[in-house]
């Protein structure tokens, strides 16, 4: 399979913990980006990486998000101390250059009880 | 705050029909235009990019784009129950400027009944 892997597909956790998602984005594509999704809403902009640069960060993002690619591979998103409003669908795309169209992994389903 | 906008639904078509889904955005220099399909508890799908006027044919799927009326709109010939799902627009906004990001819109639902 060469799209975009997500993993885990589900997570549940307790309110406070810290949870961690991983996104393997398609080979030859540079741009990596995390959107956060909730029950009736569009994806939304959370972060965007070329290559293991963190370009442009929404100012939605709180200082309990943080994103790294290292070495402009896979990309790590961690939740730290997760709040209930932090339940979504965390999605990870991946794109080329060339076409800046984006394709989605399965995404990561948060659930903080 | 740039914003795109699509009709909510549900939108409820016959088999067979054409759908018609519609989508405006208010950034002016906006220049590429997508259109994603999500299955509920699924994750987006890219169906079509538009990025100049006029329209853009892909089987049943056709994109149409009018930039002078910021508006573009999907049309999906021979509806078929399997085309029962969410359709989200997505636009290149000048305000995600530095990595080419989607700016999507809340999705509009679509029912196809046999």
């Amino acid at each position: 399979d060469t799209g975009v892997s997500q993993d885990p597909r589900h997570k549940i956790t307790k309110r406070g913990q810290n949870v961690t998602f991983r996104c393997d984005p398609i080979s030859e594509h540079n741009r990596l980006y995390w959107y956060r999704q909730t029950l009736g809403q569009g994806p939304e902009f959370l972060t965007y990486f070329q290559n293991e640069a963190q370009l442009e960060k929404s100012r939605l993002l709180s200082d309990r998000f943080s994103a790294e690619r290292p070495k402009g591979s896979f990309s790590t998103l961690e939740i730290q101390r997760t709040e209930q409003g932090d339940s979504a669908m965390y999605l990870c795309a991946s794109s080329q250059k060339t076409t800046g169209e984006l394709f989605f992994g399965e995404g990561s389903r948060l659930t903080v009880l | 705050q740039k914003e795109v906008e699509q009709n909510s639904g549900p939108l409820s078509v016959p088999e067979g029909a054409i759908a018609s889904l519609n989508c405006t955005y208010s950034d002016r220099v906006s220049q590429s235009f997508f259109w994603y399909r999500q299955y509920s508890g699924k994750s987006p799908e890219l169906i079509m990019s538009i990025y100049s006027n006029g329209d853009k044919e892909d089987g049943r799927f056709t994109a149409q784009l009018n930039k002078a009326s910021q508006y573009v709109s999907l049309l999906i010939r021979d509806s078929q129950p399997s085309d029962s799902a969410t359709y989200l627009c997505a636009v290149r906004t000048s305000i995600l400027n530095s990595g080419y990001a989607l700016n999507f819109g809340k999705g509009t639902s679509l029912l196809v009944t046999p």
